[in-house]
């Protein structure tokens, strides 16, 4: 089936840093969406894009819709604490089931 | 509101054991879905159902029987489970099973078999 790619798997950055991430795909997608998920609980959605280079901000994050439609991108501004979780991508185009990401994996150390 | 509310948390099963997952939500979703989550693999969808009366399969359908007889309920029958099976399940909800929503999950159901 499908399988969409997310880079970096994990990432350690300092409280106050800016995180960047993405997800890229073999299909073109008409829509993207950006999760977070705690421990213990289940993704939560953050950000969702409907349009090719549509840009979509949520407080501190932002998220973009990839021109080539096949990515995205999420952006987190100074980071805190409680952005620590897995952050997954989704994809999915007219008609279809979204398809998920591996996620990426963020630690804030203080 | 509850949202999309899973039981149990946690269950310990032994090979060849049958169990239900259940899954309901109380907003009215005509669609919902089940989902496994395994260590660097995502989230990989399992059955999912677009009304009551209706479901279809996803990418791992195999050793799992869903049926929806309401809107608000989804549960998932493990018929013989194998240690293969354990992971951690999540239910999803949407309005509707197109793509202008995105999905509503519960807090999931982390199951072992032994």
């Amino acid at each position: 089936g499908q399988q969409l790619n997310q880079s970096p798997q994990s990432m350690f950055i300092q409280e106050g840093e800016d995180v960047s991430m993405n997800c890229t795909s073999s299909s073109i997608f008409n829509t993207w969406l950006w999760y977070k998920q705690d421990p213990g609980e289940g993704p939560v959605l953050l950000i969702a894009l409907y349009k090719a280079g549509e840009l979509t901000s949520n407080g501190r994050l932002t998220a973009q819709f990839g021109i080539t439609r096949k990515d995205s991108f999420l952006n987190i501004s100074a980071s805190i604490p409680s952005d620590v979780g897995i952050y997954f991508c989704a994809g999915a185009y007219y008609g279809q089931n979204f398809v998920f990401g591996p996620g990426t994996r963020l630690s804030v150390l203080p | 509101n509850a949202g999309v509310t899973q039981t149990p948390k946690f269950q310990v099963l032994k090979t060849g054991q049958s169990m239900t997952l259940q899954c309901a939500q109380d907003m009215n979703h005509e669609y919902m879905s089940w989902y496994r989550q395994d260590p660097g693999m995502g989230l990989r969808l399992i059955h999912y159902s677009v009304g009551a009366g209706i479901t279809d399969q996803g990418e791992v359908p195999n050793g799992y029987n869903v049926s929806r007889s309401t809107t608000e309920d989804f549960p998932l029958r493990l018929l013989s489970a194998a240690p293969s099976q354990t992971s951690v399940y999540f239910c999803a909800s949407s309005p509707t099973g197109g793509t202008s929503a995105g999905y509503t999950f519960g807090s999931g159901t982390r199951l072992t078999v032994v």
